[in-house]
């Protein structure tokens, strides 16, 4: 069953930590791995979106890792600041004409002064 | 929130009656979604179109309908057959099929009592 799973659940650092986000998913084809920040009452944002020969992908203080191998991805979070308070979702396309979207159920992250 | 808006923020209905959320996109995008979210879950596929006057089901389609006439809209509806119909619901386009990325807009809370 194509499946993508994030831990922790929620997770709360101090302002100017770093944090690392974790995303195991189990979508066979792949095709693409997004992952999006949600402020709390609105709409998903993108941060990376990496395909399979990507390892690495920045976006400012965020960098996201994908090894396709153990189908595993995480995102890094340097220098948090108050404005990274939000649910971060990973997201998994599977491959085919459909492009069937798997989404995880997010990460809820706090990040206090 | 990338050109996708949707009316009104917040929604609130009383059980049995029909509800319109309207989702209006610039962005020449080809491919329109609704996705459901609900606390601790990730979003769920609804309803989505890949092109004016054909759409096709989601993974949770009962209980809803939604329309294609002109390609910047997709309105849904959200019928007394829903079950449990309070949600947020979330509107995305994408120039393509579901492997590209998707632009999401800033969601509608519908509470219906």
């Amino acid at each position: 069953k194509n499946q993508v799973e994030q831990s922790p659940q929620s997770l709360i650092i101090l302002e100017g930590k770093n944090c690392t986000l974790q995303c195991n998913y189990t979508v066979s084809p792949f095709s693409n791995l997004r992952w999006y920040k949600q402020d709390t009452g609105r709409g998903p944002v993108s941060l990376t979106i990496m395909t399979f020969s990507e390892n690495t992908k920045s976006n400012g203080r965020y960098t996201a890792t994908l090894d396709a191998d153990t189908k595993q991805s995480s995102l890094h979070i340097t220098a948090s600041q108050l404005s990274d308070s939000a649910s971060y979702i990973c997201v998994v396309t599977g491959g085919g004409s459909q492009g069937n979207l798997i989404f995880g159920k997010g990460t809820k992250l706090s990040v206090k002064p | 929130d990338g050109g996708i808006t949707q009316s009104p923020k917040y929604l609130f209905r009383k059980e049995g009656q029909n509800v319109t959320l309207s989702c209006e996109q610039n962005l020449n995008h080809d491919a329109m979604y609704w996705y459901r979210q609900d606390p601790g879950q990730g979003l769920r596929l609804i309803y989505y179109s890949q092109i004016v006057n054909d759409f096709q089901k989601g993974d949770i389609a009962e209980g809803y309908s939604v329309s294609r006439e002109k390609k910047e809209s997709f309105p849904l509806t959200v019928t007394s057959a829903q079950k449990n119909p309070t949600a947020f619901y979330l509107c995305a386009s994408s120039t393509g099929a579901h492997s590209y990325e998707q632009y999401f807009g800033p969601g509608t809370r519908l509470t219906v009592t």
